[in-house]
């Protein structure tokens, strides 16, 4: 079955403290994204890679670090989590075929940093 | 810059209705795609329509359809025969820059309820 998957679905963590979502996909897409959605501000995008070893700054960078070592894989890493990160994660790859595209969403995670 | 806008942030429709719910963007570039996606309560982004800026046809999935007027710059959503289970709360995204560049630039979304 093709999917996005995404851990840990739920997080509670403390202000400073290091830690890392993990995204996985096996549809051998080239494009994975991440992003966070916020009440009132919708879905904004964190950080985006074309390919292995190629990243680049979506809208909200600030406060995140990804990495692309291998195809199916782009983990989101939050260095010092503060409380303003509190959200919900998605992460997201995408195919293209002839003209028509598709994105998929990981299921999502929770992040509550106290 | 593009721009994604969703007049309606919350609609009541009785059950086996059709619904429209609206989408307008603004964007340069001659190249992007439109899409529109389904957030129920438990929170997981689930992929509903997807149009080409270049596509002659509105797309069309099953029950789902995209009524696209490009001079307007719209994208309408519709769903036909509405159901209980069609409630959740429903996204246009726009894409520009083929290869997926840009990511998707998403609306504020329509919370729909169906009622019985």
């Amino acid at each position: 079955e093709a999917q996005v998957t995404q851990n840990p679905r739920y997080l509670i963590t403390v202000t400073g403290k290091k830690l890392t979502v993990t995204c996985s996909q096996n549809m051998n897409h080239e494009y994975m994204s991440w992003y966070r959605q916020d009440p009132g501000l919708g879905l904004r995008q964190i950080y985006y890679s074309m390919n292995v070893e190629v990243t680049d700054k979506g809208d909200v960078p600030e406060g995140y670090k990804v990495s692309r070592k291998e195809k199916r894989n782009f983990p989101l890493i939050l260095e010092s989590p503060s409380p303003n990160q509190t959200s919900l994660y998605f992460c997201a790859s995408s195919s293209t075929q002839g003209s028509r595209e598709t994105q998929y969403f990981g299921p999502g995670t929770r992040l509550l940093v106290l | 810059a593009q721009k994604i806008t969703q007049t309606q942030p919350g609609m009541f429709v009785q059950e086996k209705e059709a619904v429209t719910l609206d989408c307008t963007y603004d964007t340069s570039d001659p190249s992007y795609g439109l899409f529109w996606y389904k957030q129920p309560s438990s929170g997981e982004m689930i992929f509903l329509i997807y149009q080409g800026s270049y596509d002659q046809q509105n797309a069309t999935e099953g029950r789902y359809s995209l009524n696209f007027q490009k001079a307007r710059k719209s994208a309408n959503l519709v769903i036909s025969a509405s159901q209980l289970g069609d409630s959740a709360m429903y996204f246009c995204a726009m894409r520009v820059s083929w290869g997926g560049a840009d990511g998707l630039t998403f609306g504020k979304g329509t919370h729909l309820i169906i009622q019985p």
